[in-house]
């Protein structure tokens, strides 16, 4: 079965320094990764996703990850932080083959410091 | 706007009621999907129907029962709500996939169930 773990709960950052958000996950073939972003009261925004291809993505607000086979992970990474960008990070996992299920990590909150 | 929208943002209510949410896409997408996020922020998958067809059921009370008259509406229909049920549901589409079933999901912007 897929699973998601991101290891750190909680990261605290200063602003402009860089960020990286750490994911590992669990499937026997090649999986479809996300990373979504959820700002408080607000839904889930997806920031990249890789399918297929060039290992790094590059996503949206200056985001990219990186693909890493051997390490089963998909570590997102900015190289400086905004304040705007305090929110909820989850890393998801998708099956290939018809499945249509996400499955969800437990997702990393954000705090930016001025 | 396109968008994945729901209704209504808030929902209070007392255990043992029947309540619905509504899910509506303008996107022309096939697929539609019910999450539920815990207090804990943890989300999950409990249907997904494609083309009006219930295709992903996972371990969800009979409580739960989603119905999609068309392929742009899923609605979600709980009945004899218990406290347990308090969360944020979200609804989500996708696009068909060339290769797959399925491709990104979009979110809506959620629904807050509180159960008292």
């Amino acid at each position: 079965a897929q699973s998601v773990t991101q290891p750190d709960i909680h990261i605290t950052v200063s602003e402009g320094a860089s960020l990286e958000l750490r994911c590992n996950y669990s499937y026997g073939a090649t999986p479809y990764l996300f990373w979504y972003v959820q700002s408080p009261g607000q839904g889930l925004q997806l920031l990249l996703k890789y399918f297929s291809g060039d290992t790094l993505v590059q996503g949206i607000k200056g985001f990219e990850a990186e693909f890493k086979r051997s390490q089963s992970s998909f570590n997102l990474r900015k190289p400086s932080v905004h304040w705007s960008d305090a929110a909820e990070y989850f890393c998801a996992v998708g099956a290939q083959g018809g499945s249509e299920k996400l499955v969800f990590g437990k997702g990393t909150k954000l705090t930016v410091n001025p | 706007d396109t968008a994945v929208s729901q209704t209504p943002k808030y929902l209070v209510t007392q255990m043992g009621n029947d309540k619905s949410i509504k899910c509506e896409q303008n996107l022309g997408h096939d697929t539609m999907y019910w999450y539920k996020q815990d207090s804990k922020k943890f989300l999950k998958i409990m249907f997904s129907y494609n083309n009006k067809e219930l295709i992903i059921n996972e371990t969800v009370p009979n409580r739960f029962s989603p119905k999609s008259p068309d392929k742009a509406h899923l609605n979600l229909h709980i009945n004899s709500l218990e406290l347990g049920d308090s969360a944020v549901y979200f609804c989500a589409s996708s696009p068909p996939n060339r290769r797959y079933k399925s491709d990104t999901q979009y979110f809506g912007p959620g629904t807050r169930l509180t159960v008292l």
